[in-house]
């Protein structure tokens, strides 16, 4: 079975600063997918960024980045000019691209880190 | 505009009710999951539909059950409520096929249990 681990339960930031959130996750799997979602204080869970593990260049959207370590088994997720709309819990999660397996489609996510911005 | 909505933002039962929690898509995804989230757990998948009819156990599945009569919703019960079912629940609805398919989440539902 996958698991995902966020090791840092709370990271705080400047306003306009860079934050990195760390990730690593433990798969047999070659194919799958890895994601970073943000949730909100009382607001809907929504996706960041993904990245496919067969892709060696790393995602970006904007302001977020990843740095994807597929040996080392990492996913950080890289936030630069940090804003306060940033604040949220973040998770990061992962998803086997297997078709036909029993865990094909499933998201096991990681334990969440709650980022704080500092105005 | 994407939507997954679920019936109730906070619900607040007695141990051994019976508890039905809602969740629609008007997406026309085929994929349905609930999910519960804790503190230091992170979320934690309870069951799954990848059709009408059809349902898959999660990695927590004691103690619930679900339903999936029509495509748009998919029903999470806790036949007999228990404190340790106090939680948050999150409903997501996904496209079915390979792919780097996203998931959509609803708002979720804080159940508390007395």
């Amino acid at each position: 079975a996958q698991t995902v681990t966020q090791s840092q339960p709370e990271m705080s930031v400047q306003e306009a600063e860079t934050v990195t959130l760390s990730c690593t996750y433990d798969t047999s799997e070659s194919d799958y997918y890895l994601f970073w979602y943000k949730q909100p204080p009382s607001r809907q869970m929504i996706l960041v960024i993904r990245q496919e593990a067969y892709k060696q260049q790393n995602a970006t959207e904007n302001r977020f980045s990843v740095n994807f370590q597929k040996a080392a088994k990492s996913f950080s997720l890289k936030i630069s000019d940090s804003q306060l709309g940033d604040a949220a819990m973040y998770f990061c999660a992962y998803r086997s691209d297997i078709a036909g397996g029993t865990s094909y489609g499933k998201l096991t996510f990681g334990q969440g880190t709650i980022l704080t911005v500092h105005p | 505009d994407v939507k997954v909505t679920q019936s109730s933002r906070y619900l607040v039962k007695r141990t051994g009710e019976k508890v039905f929690l809602e969740c629609v898509q008007d997406m026309d995804h085929e994929n349905m999951f609930w999910y519960r989230q804790d503190p230091g757990l992170g979320l934690r998948l309870i069951y799954f539909s990848y059709d009408v009819k059809m349902k898959e156990k999660g990695d927590i599945p004691e103690g619930y059950s679900v339903s999936r009569e029509k495509k748009e919703r998919f029903s999470l019960i806790l036949e007999s409520a228990s404190t340790n079912q106090t939680s948050m629940y999150l409903c997501a609805s996904s496209p079915a096929g390979t792919g780097h398919n996203e998931q959509f989440f609803g708002p979720g539902t804080r159940l508390t249990v007395l």
